[in-house]
């Protein structure tokens, strides 16, 4: 059963950029959530999709948005990104709440 | 909401050593525990979960952790590290009636030869 694939695995972005993150659960779940790892913060949460919809937000700004398509994919885009927005972007999914989630390798986003 | 406090940032411990890396939840409501692995360069990797049961909880690669509901603690230990078990470990938990998870900030464990 193949695992959470998140593409692309680095990214590098100018201040002012924008930029979409893709990532494709284990087959069958329908939970995906996003967290921000920075060096010191641990794991922030950003945003969990459940059937398409967003079922819980954690406290990023608007800049940060995700959506969720029929097919369990998800995808996050930060807009007008921010020297502080340089993180590892970690993506897991699970079968609903009550099981463990499952983790990509995460895109390593750089912003210069 | 849920919180976890993982006592230590760093832990230094020497080969064939025993070590516990501790972790201490907040929450006012039945949770259910975690604990993942992070290798450099990779995503997080589950240890082993508390849903209920036995409150001494086997994992993965030789790991255990109790649950401690008066303390609640969920404490993970191994009796003989190995190099290889040098990570970045994080306890996470998550309301059994909630959805989202909430981690720690993560212990970086790191085995001496």
């Amino acid at each position: 059963k193949a695992g959470v694939t998140q593409t692309p695995r680095y990214l590098i972005k100018t201040r002012g950029q924008q930029v979409t993150l893709s990532c494709s659960p284990i087959s069958g779940h329908r939970s995906v959530s996003w967290y921000q790892q920075t060096p010191g913060q641990g794991l922030q949460f950003l945003f969990e999709y459940f059937s398409e919809t967003q079922r819980n937000k954690g406290n990023f700004p608007g800049r940060f948005s995700g959506r969720q398509f029929s097919n369990s994919r998800s995808e996050m885009n930060v807009s007008t990104l921010e020297l502080g927005d340089s993180a590892l972007y970690l993506c897991a999914s699970s079968h609903d709440s009550n099981q463990p989630q499952h983790f990509g390798d995460g895109t390593r986003l750089s912003i210069l | 909401a849920q919180s976890v406090t993982q006592l230590d940032s760093q832990v230094p411990v020497f080969e064939e050593a025993p070590v516990e890396l501790r972790c201490n939840y907040s929450s006012s409501v039945s949770v259910y525990l975690f604990w993942y692995v992070q290798y450099p360069n990779q995503g997080l990797q589950l240890l082993l979960k508390y849903l209920s049961g036995s409150t001494l909880v086997k994992g993965i690669n030789g790991f255990e952790a109790e649950f401690n509901k008066s303390q609640t603690s969920f404490h993970l230990r191994k009796p003989s590290v190995h190099i290889s078990d040098t990570a970045e470990y994080f306890c996470a938990v998550r309301a059994n009636t909630g959805n989202q998870f909430y981690f720690g900030t993560g212990t970086s464990l790191t085995v001496i030869p």
